[in-house]
């Protein structure tokens, strides 16, 4: 069992230019979340992902938006990037329904130049 | 809004010491995760706790959950080098696996 797999590991941009990260589940989850952590800081929610369709969201900005496949890997794209989004971004796949915990991937580094 | 703080931000303790992070929130939840983070790298889950009272063990942590005073504690005993990391504590809401993250507690073990 793979895990939880991001792609890249690390990529850097330019300010407003468009980036799209990319979550391969845990084998059998069927969930997607999404979460900012800046330097230093805890994670934030960004939004969650359950049957192709966006279930959940965060405080962010439009210019974040996700997709969901049939697969149940996901995509997060950020748009007119900010020198502020720059962070680890981290995948957590889950159950929707049964009490499980969150598995997290090793996250995709973003730096905005 | 949901707040999660964690107290102490910065935690250095010698080797084979004890000590206590807390973990403070300001809603009504019975579900706390305990997560490990060390640098660059991903978030290691810890301990699931799902319900008032709820106090879990593994090596040299223990986690416990007061529901009621919306408080957990990771408590560390006979610190070691190896446990140097930073350490963040989670609310979820409803089942949804929506957590909502604490700042986050840098312990440095000292030899």
């Amino acid at each position: 069992d793979a895990g939880v797999t991001q792609s890249p590991t690390h990529l850097i941009k330019t300010r407003g230019q468009q980036v799209t990260l990319r979550c391969s589940p845990k084998s059998g989850h069927d969930t997607v979340s999404w979460y900012q952590q800046a330097l230093g800081q805890g994670p934030q929610f960004i939004f969650q992902y359950y049957e192709e369709e966006e279930r959940q969201r965060g405080n962010f900005p439009d210019r974040f938006s996700g997709h969901q496949f049939p697969n149940y890997s996901s995509e997060l794209n950020v748009n007119a990037l900010l020198l502020g989004d720059s962070a680890l971004y981290l995948c957590a796949s889950s159950l929707v329904f049964i009490t499980t915990e969150a598995f997290f991937g090793q996250g995709s580094t973003l730096t905005v130049v | 809004e949901l707040k999660v703080e964690q107290n102490p931000l910065f935690l250095s303790m010698q080797e084979g010491k004890n000590y206590t992070i807390y973990c403070n929130y300001s809603t009504t939840s019975d579900r706390l995760y305990w997560y490990r983070q060390d640098p660059g790298k991903s978030l290691e889950s810890l301990f699931v706790l799902l319900s008032n009272g709820a106090v879990k063990q593994e090596g040299r942590l223990m986690a416990s959950l007061d529901t009621k005073a919306r408080l957990s504690t990771l408590h560390i005993t006979a610190a070691v080098h190896d446990l140097s990391a930073t350490y963040f504590c989670a609310v979820e809401l409803d089942t949804g696996n929506q957590f909502y993250f604490g700042t986050g507690t840098s312990l440095t073990v000292i030899p």
